[in-house]
């Protein structure tokens, strides 16, 4: 079975602090993602990878950067962190190739800034 | 804006009871249709991926439909357990880039004795 593992279950920092998450698979996947999840929105994209090294913009990046310097390990960092970043961060991964193969999500972050 | 709608937002359910969970989308083009199951405090976890060609997939008591050319997807529960208590979420994939996936909120189910 895949295993996506999310470094903290649970995180609180303040406001203006560098947070950084981390996520690690074990599945040898080209595709890593993260995303937020907020209560009444569905889950959106941040940042999303299909390489070491290589990055793209998802539908909300500001504020955000990620790190995938090793195929297994995809980082997301918040440069300054803010109130509104308060939310359930999510990491998937997947096969590359064609979309119709399934994400595969960690248990997610709950991160809250005061 | 490619968008997916789910209803109802909740149900609740007698144990042993069969449900049907509706998605509307209007994703294109498309590419494939998936359902996650999201117990709480976990992350989501793919039930059935199904594209243009297919009309209905199981995996053991949850069945998937789709019609493409109504836009439509159900989800349908059969006996319900206990462990079945989660969100359901329809997921929406348009250009067969992997990156390229639109997400309903959800429907929330909780079986009860």
């Amino acid at each position: 079975d895949v295993k996506v593992t999310q470094s903290s279950r649970y995180l609180v920092k303040r406001t203006g602090e560098k947070v950084f998450l981390e996520c690690v698979q074990d599945m040898d996947h080209e595709n890593m993602f993260w995303y937020r999840q907020d209560p009444g929105l569905g889950l959106r994209l941040i940042y999303f990878s299909y390489d070491v090294k290589m990055k793209e913009k998802g539908d909300i990046p500001e504020g955000y950067s990620v790190s995938r310097e090793k195929k297994e390990r995809f980082s997301l960092i918040l440069e300054s962190a803010s109130t509104n970043q308060t939310s359930m961060y999510l990491c998937a991964s997947s096969l590359g190739g064609h979309s119709n193969q399934p994400q595969h999500f960690g248990d997610g972050t709950r991160l809250s800034i005061l | 804006k490619n968008q997916v709608e789910q209803s109802p937002q909740s149900l609740i359910i007698l144990e042993g009871k069969n449900c049907t969970l509706q998605c509307n989308y209007t994703v294109s083009p498309f590419s494939n249709l998936r359902w996650y199951k999201q117990d709480t405090g976990r992350g989501p976890v793919s039930l059935t991926i199904m594209t243009f060609s297919e009309n209905t997939k199981s995996n053991r008591r949850y069945t998937a439909t789709l019609d493409a050319d109504t836009k439509q997807s159900s989800l349908h529960i059969t006996a319900s357990q206990l462990s079945d208590s989660a969100s359901y979420i329809c997921v929406v994939s348009d250009t067969g880039t992997a990156s390229k996936l639109t997400f309903g909120t959800g429907t929330r189910l909780q079986v009860t004795l």
